[in-house]
């Protein structure tokens, strides 16, 4: 089944504890994404990778790092996580020059 | 930055009445999409509209590309509980250095009541 999946789908954490986020796709797709979804915000792109070791900022790009080190794996790395980061993140793979998006399920992350 | 705005934020309807939600910029997009998010899981690709007037029908729904493309909509016929969801629209950057970044709307929550 063509997927888009995430780890962990719920994460509490303190301030300041380093985390990472998984997401994996098995579509071979070249480009994948991050989004955050807050209320009333929409959906805001984190970063994005246009193929493997190619990564560029989105729209809120601070207090976040990724890798693409393998074209499957995109993981979203918060080195120092703060209460604004509080949220629900997606990951997002497409095929094609229309970037036309598959999702993953979400992972809701609080922040304390 | 190329923004899109939704309107309305809200809707709230009846079964079998018909509703129309708006995806608005002042910037020209080369496509737009379309999602629909149920709560609790990642949104899912609706359409995608290329070509500027361009209208696609899905089953009750219809969405339109303006003509400069600037703006779509998504207009649904006789809307039934299973219709109720985040709705999103969606776009890629004009290119240059903002190749692969995509804008969303703020969305619209749409409830139909039985």
């Amino acid at each position: 089944e063509a997927q888009v999946t995430q780890n962990p789908r719920y994460l509490i954490t303190v301030t300041g504890k380093k985390l990472t986020v998984t997401c994996s796709q098995n579509m071979n797709h070249e480009y994948m994404s991050w989004y955050r979804q807050d209320p009333g915000l929409g959906l805001r792109q984190i970063y994005y990778s246009m193929n493997v070791e190619v990564t560029d900022k989105g729209d809120v790009p601070e207090g976040y790092k990724v890798s693409r080190k393998e074209k499957r794996n995109f993981p979203l790395i918060l080195e120092s996580p703060s209460p604004n980061q509080t949220s629900l993140y997606f990951c997002a793979s497409s095929s094609g020059r229309l970037y036309e998006q598959y999702f993953g399920p979400g992972t809701r992350l609080t922040v304390t | 930055t190329q923004l899109l705005e939704q309107s309305p934020q809200f809707l709230s309807i009846q079964e079998g009445e018909n509703l129309t939600v708006y995806c608005n910029s002042s910037s020209v997009f080369s496509s737009l999409q379309w999602y629909r998010q149920e709560p609790g899981e990642g949104p899912v690709l609706l359409v995608t509209v290329v070509t500027g007037g361009e209208v696609k029908k899905l089953k009750r729904l219809t969405f339109q590309f303006g003509d400069a493309r600037k703006d779509s909509s998504l207009h649904i016929t006789a809307a039934q509980p299973g219709d109720t969801g985040l709705y999103l629209c969606a776009g890629p950057a004009a290119g240059g250095t903002s190749y692969g970044k995509l804008t969303f709307g703020q969305g619209t929550i749409l409830t139909v009541h039985p």
